[in-house]
């Protein structure tokens, strides 16, 4: 069966990175993209953006550009994103979710998620 | 950038009601639209695709209509496991998601 299985919470202080993995099995690992999403509490997903694992290709939400960093590694079916400069506003949990490619996709399967919490 | 709208925000419906959502894009997405469910702690769950396909194991009560700029999800009969959030997503250029639509027992 699909899974997507992520790392564990983290603690962060203010300006500091952090790096979320999500190992993949049950499925070719690059024939879907990953999709990462946030969700702080109380309020909707926030898509991040996307990557795919055969080309590692990207497409980040505009207001994440040039704070984060989405990655694979194939040999162990897994990808990783990392946000930078954090700020107490990225306290949240982090999802990663399998999607097909390009226009009219969704997310079938998804994350346990991930709480990253930012404090100084 | 493609703006989603959803309503209302909230709803208070009882057992075996019939509940309406309505979701709205800035501009035509076409039938690229996803609806989803969350539970508290939870991951969303995927509900319907491409405005009206319902997804494997997903129950029958659910179902979605709409195309351009409008879009509907109905429940026929809402069940106690139903009470939850619901979210549209647009999938015609980013993949972000609408402020979603909680619905509470009555």
């Amino acid at each position: 069966q699909v899974q997507l299985v992520q790392s564990g919470a983290e603690v962060k202080k203010p300006g500091a990175s952090v790096k979320v993995s999500c190992q993949s099995s049950g499925y070719t690992f690059t024939n879907y993209d990953i999709n990462w999403v946030r969700q702080a509490t109380g309020q909707g997903p926030e898509w991040m953006g996307w990557m795919n694992p055969n080309s590692g290709a990207t497409g980040y939400s505009q207001k994440f550009q040039g704070r984060v960093t989405m990655t694979r590694s194939t040999s162990i079916s897994t990808a990783y994103l990392e946000l930078s400069d954090l700020r107490s506003d990225d306290t949240a949990v982090y999802y990663c979710a399998r999607s097909g490619f390009g226009t009219g996709v969704n997310f079938d399967y998804w994350g346990q998620g991930t709480l990253v919490t930012v404090t100084s | 950038d493609i703006q989603m709208t959803q309503s209302p925000s909230s709803l208070s419906a009882s057992v075996g009601d019939r509940v309406t959502i309505t979701c709205r894009a800035s501009q035509s997405i076409s039938t690229y639209l996803n609806w989803y469910q969350q539970k508290p702690g939870k991951a969303p769950k995927l509900l319907i695709y491409a405005a009206s396909t319902l997804q494997s194991g997903v129950p029958s009560r659910f179902s979605g209509s709409g195309s351009g700029t409008d879009f509907t999800l109905t429940i026929s009969s809402l069940q106690p496991e139903d009470f939850a959030a619901y979210y549209c997503q647009q999938s015609y250029n980013t993949r972000a998601f609408g402020p979603g639509t909680r619905v509470e027992i009555k």
